[in-house]
């Protein structure tokens, strides 16, 4: 059975610092996916990572894939109070698409 | 593009009674949908996958008598939760499989009173 796991679950952070948060998982994939959900809202995507070695970056956000090491990492850069939300990392085992399976979530809150 | 739209967004039903969920893809077509439960503060369990014409695949524990799917068109899937009980109260997202990513309805949040 695959599992995701994120860490951390909960961080709260000053505006303008930066931190990253991990996603591991426990079987061969060399496709993974990062979303944001804000409180009450469906999931929006942030990134969509197709290689080892994948690195993708938007605004403050940056992600990474290492497949051998199973681990992707979500860089976040001098953080601004509309970073806070929940972020989600998912792998998807198969290749295709399809049965995505998603890490706990991190909640993360930027203090001003 | 790679829009889905969820309808409901919101329902309140009464315990007992059945809720029908409607999930499409408006731009796209999707031979495969996917059904996730989000409980508070936690993540995404899928459900089901849903796919057209033939039979969803529940996921272990899913009640697939209870949780009714639909697959009719290419982009329509619907999910029936059957005499609806008050922990079935949850949000309710449905994706749609569109090459190698999932697009992400806005979710249903059904309240069984």
């Amino acid at each position: 059975e695959l599992k995701v796991e994120q860490n951390p679950l909960f961080l709260s952070m000053q505006e303008g610092k930066n931190y990253t948060i991990y996603c591991n998982y426990s079987t061969t994939s060399d496709r993974l996916y990062w979303y944001r959900q804000d409180p009450g809202k469906s999931l929006e995507s942030l990134f969509v990572l197709l290689s080892n070695g994948a690195v993708k970056q938007e605004g403050r956000l940056m992600a990474s894939l290492d497949t051998k090491a199973r681990l992707s990492t979500l860089h976040i850069t001098a953080a601004v109070h509309d970073l806070s939300a929940t972020y989600f990392c998912a792998v998807d085992p198969d290749h295709a698409g399809n049965m995505l399976t998603f890490g706990g979530g991190t909640r993360l809150m930027v203090k001003p | 593009g790679a829009v889905v739209s969820q309808h409901p967004s919101r329902v309140i039903c009464k315990s007992g009674t059945s809720v029908k969920i409607e999930c499409r893809s408006l731009d796209f077509q999707a031979t495969t949908m996917f059904w996730y439960r989000q409980f508070p503060k936690q993540s995404l369990m899928l459900m089901a996958t849903s796919n057209e014409g033939s039979k969803a695949t529940y996921e272990q524990g899913v009640e697939k008598d209870k949780f009714l799917i639909n697959h009719a068109s290419l982009t329509l899937s619907t999910l029936t939760v059957t005499s609806a009980h008050p922990e079935d109260s949850s949000f309710y997202i449905c994706s749609a499989q569109g090459g190698y990513e999932q697009y992400f309805g806005p979710g249903t949040r059904l309240t069984v009173t």
